[in-house]
């Protein structure tokens, strides 16, 4: 049973390059969510998607960021234009739907720094 | 808007004695209710979740955790700690109806000494 993959686990960029990150979900989940996490802090969630539709984002996810999830399996996330406020770990996380089947299995996110 | 507070930065236990990590919540509605655990360079991982029901839950590697409505808590517990318990520790929340999205607090780092 394979959990949760990202890919790449660390990423160093300069400031104003372009990134992609990826996920791919547990392999029957249909559910897929983005949080960032930054040091002494929990997650915040970034998006969500159910199969490949986006359904849920958060105003932290600026017009710079992008997410998709073109046939409902693996996810990206790609930050234009970075910049150092955007250094963080970026989580993916995975659920089951239907009746409490809630919880979310993460993965072990990409470090971003931006320098 | 939903929100989690974890009144203690660091919770200090000496091995085998019980463990209390505090979680309280807000939420619009009924909670769902959720602790995760996080180890240094590894994901987070699921502990136990409280949907509906018996108010006690148990979940992975012997802790449980209880849900007091009135008091709007979901304390971590746990009767035997261990050293390997050593770690951060998340409580999260999602109203019943509405958004998917969890909302964390900013973390318990629990530290067990031998």
């Amino acid at each position: 049973d394979t959990g949760v993959s990202q890919d790449p686990r660390h990423k160093i960029t300069k400031r104003g390059q372009n990134v992609t990150f990826r996920c791919d979900p547990i392999s029957e989940h249909n559910r897929l969510y983005w949080y960032r996490q930054t040091l002494g802090q929990g997650p915040e969630f970034l998006t969500y998607f159910q199969n490949e539709a986006q359904l849920e984002k958060s105003r932290l996810l600026s017009d710079r960021f992008s997410a998709e999830r073109p046939k409902g399996s693996f996810s990206t996330l790609e930050i234009q234009r970075t910049e150092q406020g955007d250094s963080a770990m970026y989580l993916c996380a995975s659920s089951l739907s239907g009746e409490g089947r809630y919880e979310q299995y993460f993965g072990p996110g990409t470090r971003l720094t931006v320098t | 808007a939903q929100s989690v507070a974890q009144p203690e930065d660091q919770v200090n236990v000496a091995e085998g004695n019980p463990l209390t990590v505090k979680c309280t919540y807000s939420v619009s509605g009924n909670p769902y209710l959720f602790w995760y655990v996080q180890y240094p360079n590894r994901g987070l991982q699921f502990l136990l979740k409280y949907i509906t029901g018996d108010n006690l839950v148990k979940g992975s590697y012997g802790f449980e955790a209880e849900f007091n409505k009135s008091q709007t808590s979901f304390h971590l517990k746990k009767p035997s700690a261990l050293v390997s318990d050593s770690a951060l520790y998340f409580c999260a929340v999602r109203a019943v109806t509405g958004r998917r999205a969890l909302t964390f607090g900013s973390g318990t780092r629990l530290q067990v000494q031998p």
